[in-house]
């Protein structure tokens, strides 16, 4: 049972690059969610997505998209990176009950 | 007014001292409350969540307060492995959502 997992742990990008930031979990989680966290601002939701092909904004969803093509994956894109990309990014899950939130080990990202 | 205000810190504390971090949050709707950990470059966890009733989980003591809308955590004969930013986190009725705060700093010293 691996819980959260994410890929690539850690990308450099040139501003204009694009890239898909992939989210596993193994824990049949209906519930998934994308964050960003940058120094001074804590944790910042992104995208989210309560079930299998549903996805919502979140409170910072400008140059994000997101796909929930299948119950355990969630994937983030970014079609055009930007330096104020540069941040950590983490990708969590929950089920229906329990209101307790796994996260994955979260991905760095540098976009020069 | 932030929806989630936190002390920063950082919180600089002996072994052994009892340390208390403090917590606000600005929706009275909110339902459900938690502390959450995060070491240093690493993903958050849950810690404890907090009840209406105040719990406690070890040398760790949660308390809310719907009234003042004030979350507290108090940490007892604090460890080195203590050392970490704690997060304040809520959630709203009805809400898919957890709103995070800005986290508060502790380092424990030996």
């Amino acid at each position: 049972n691996a819980g959260v997992t994410q890929t690539p742990k850690f990308r450099v990008l040139k501003t204009g690059q694009s890239m898909t930031l992939l989210c596993a979990q193994d824990m049949n989680h209906e519930y998934m969610y994308w964050y960003r966290q940058d120094p001074g601002m804590g944790l910042r939701l992104i995208h989210y997505s309560v079930g299998e092909g549903t996805t919502a904004k979140g409170e910072v969803p400008d140059g994000y998209n997101v796909s929930r093509l299948k119950k355990q994956n969630f994937l983030l894109g970014l079609e055009s990176a930007a330096p104020s990309q540069t941040s950590v990014y983490f990708c969590a899950s929950k089920d229906r009950v329990s209101e307790t939130q796994y996260f994955g080990p979260g991905t760095r990202l540098l976009v020069l | 007014r932030k929806e989630v205000e936190q002390d920063p810190g950082p919180f600089n504390v002996p072994e052994g001292a009892t340390v208390a971090f403090n917590c606000t949050y600005s929706n009275s709707a909110s339902q459900s409350f938690f502390w959450y950990r995060q070491d240093c470059r690493k993903e958050p966890k849950l810690l404890m969540s907090v009840y209406s009733s105040g719990n406690e989980d070890g040398r760790f003591t949660a308390q809310l307060n719907r009234a003042s809308q004030y979350i507290s955590l108090l940490i007892r004969d604090s460890k080195l492995s203590d050392s970490a930013t704690y997060l304040c986190v809520v959630k709203g009725a009805g809400s898919y959502q957890l709103t995070f705060g800005k986290g508060t700093k502790l380092s424990v010293i030996p």
